[in-house]
């Protein structure tokens, strides 16, 4: 079975800092990963996904993530946060015939 | 490319009523569409799962007889809830999956329907 694990379910961070977003992943099989990024009362817009072609992603809005296989990890990362990055993020796992979600991380932008 | 509607966006229904949630994929043949539902502040619940022409996988704990799909053609899914109560309100969001191009297994999300049961 495959499954993501989303480290920490809130993230605050100060306008212009650093984004770190974690997941890690769980899979028997090369992962198909993904992260999309949700505003409320709407529904998922991808941002970036790794298909096994190329280790670091990058994605839009200025969003990228690192596929590391030792670590079973596919962090998001933006080198400087913008108020309008404030939404919910999902990390997801892609297998056989479905798609398994984290819990979700609510990115807060502080001024 | 790869654009999914859902529609209606919102809907508020009176408690033992029927309704019915379509979700389309516009420019592709969806070979499996998804339903998931969203708790206020929770990530997606896999509901089920279909195929055109087939029917339904559940998940486990998901009421077949409540929450009624039917994908009758390559571009339309549509989830029913039946007799809907309160506790049915939930966020209602479709996926399709088979868009030439796509990578493995991606799926293409609806915009999602807020459902309210008074």
């Amino acid at each position: 079975a495959q499954s993501v694990t989303q480290l920490g379910s809130h993230v605050s961070v100060s306008e212009g800092a650093l984004v770190l977003l974690r997941c890690n992943y769980s899979s028997s099989v090369p992962p198909y990963l993904f992260w999309y990024v949700q505003y409320p009362n709407q529904g998922l817009q991808l941002l970036l996904k790794y298909t096994s072609a190329a280790t670091l992603v990058k994605g839009i809005n200025g969003f990228e993530a690192e596929f590391k296989k030792s670590e079973t990890s596919f962090h998001l990362t933006k080198p400087s946060a913008h108020m309008s990055d404030a939404a919910e993020y999902f990390c997801a796992v892609s297998g056989t015939y479905d798609m398994r979600f984290g819990a979700g991380t609510r990115l807060t932008v502080k001024p | 490319g790869a654009v999914v509607s859902q529609h209606p966006s919102r809907v508020i229904c009176k408690s033992g009523t029927s309704v019915k949630i379509e979700c389309r994929s516009l420019d592709f043949q969806a070979t499996t569409m998804f339903w998931y539902r969203q708790f206020p502040k929770q990530s997606l619940m896999l509901m089920a799962t279909s195929n055109e022409g087939s029917k339904a996988t559940y998940e486990q704990g998901v009421e077949k007889d409540k929450f009624l799909i039917n994908h009758a053609s390559l571009t339309l899914s549509t989830l029913t809830v039946t007799s809907a109560h309160p506790e049915d309100s939930s966020f209602y969001i479709c996926s399709a999956a088979g868009a030439s191009g796509s990578s493995y297994n991606e799926q293409f999300f609806g915009p999602g329907t807020r459902l309210t049961v008074l």
